[in-house]
């Protein structure tokens, strides 16, 4: 199964940008990236999705290189209110869904 | 997006006994739905994967005899938890996968937590 590799955990403040890469080596062709955002108690929130170069949507942006080894998910001025684990998977059609680590990001004020 | 719903949200059972968990794609069929259990302070861990019409696929060290799923229609799988035990604790999720997109998106349900006692 394909591996993600993640930092365990990145601090931040109130109102800047946060970006937090993801290591995905052997990446297969037919791999999407997904992350996902997960609070204390609840299932995991579908953040964006993205194939090759940049995807945007309302709460983040996903940039992912040509070599599509790594991705970075990009949250722009986060708020307390963002604080969570952040889950980078590789899903495709024939894939099972295996989470590694994860990043905890704790927003401060 | 595309919602799935988990059932109950929270359970607690005698030693001994069964507790089945549900999980319903609300507006979209899903071939396959997978379940996943978490203990605190660590990550998903996929226990098997269920596939509607045939039996499910268990993840090494997962019981099957003992996590029985059934995926009996294209919009429902339950995952029951056969005579329960303290060490069953923990906080079972599950996802179902939409295939109308491109990306074959996951999406998870708000998870159970099943407290054996």
């Amino acid at each position: 199964l394909a591996k993600t590799t993640q930092p365990i955990s990145m601090d931040s403040y109130e109102g800047q940008e946060v970006n937090i890469t993801c290591s995905h080596n052997n990446i297969a062709t037919n791999d999407y990236i997904t992350w996902y955002q997960q609070f204390p108690s609840q299932g995991p929130r579908f953040i964006i999705q993205g194939y090759k170069t940049k995807v945007t949507n309302e709460v983040a942006s996903l940039f992912i290189p040509a070599d599509r080894k790594s991705s970075t998910l990009s949250l722009p001025r986060v708020s307390l209110s963002d604080t969570a684990v952040y889950y980078c998977l590789l899903s495709g059609s024939a894939r099972q869904l295996t989470f590694g680590s994860g990043t905890q990001l704790t927003v401060l004020p | 997006g595309a919602v799935v719903s988990q059932h109950p949200s929270w359970v607690i059972c005698k030693s001994g006994t069964s507790v089945k968990i549900e999980c319903r794609s609300l507006d979209f069929q899903a071939t396959t739905m997978f379940w996943y259990r978490q203990f605190p302070k660590q990550s998903l861990m996929l226990m098997a994967t269920s596939n509607e019409g045939s039996k499910a696929t268990y993840e090494q060290g997962v019981e099957k005899d003992k996590f029985l799923i059934n995926h009996a229609s294209l919009t429902l799988s339950t995952l029951t938890v056969t005579s329960a035990h303290p060490e069953d604790s923990s906080f079972y999720i599950c996802s179902a996968r939409d295939e109308r997109g491109a990306g074959t998106e996951a999406f998870f349900g708000q998870g159970t937590r099943l407290t054996v006692v």
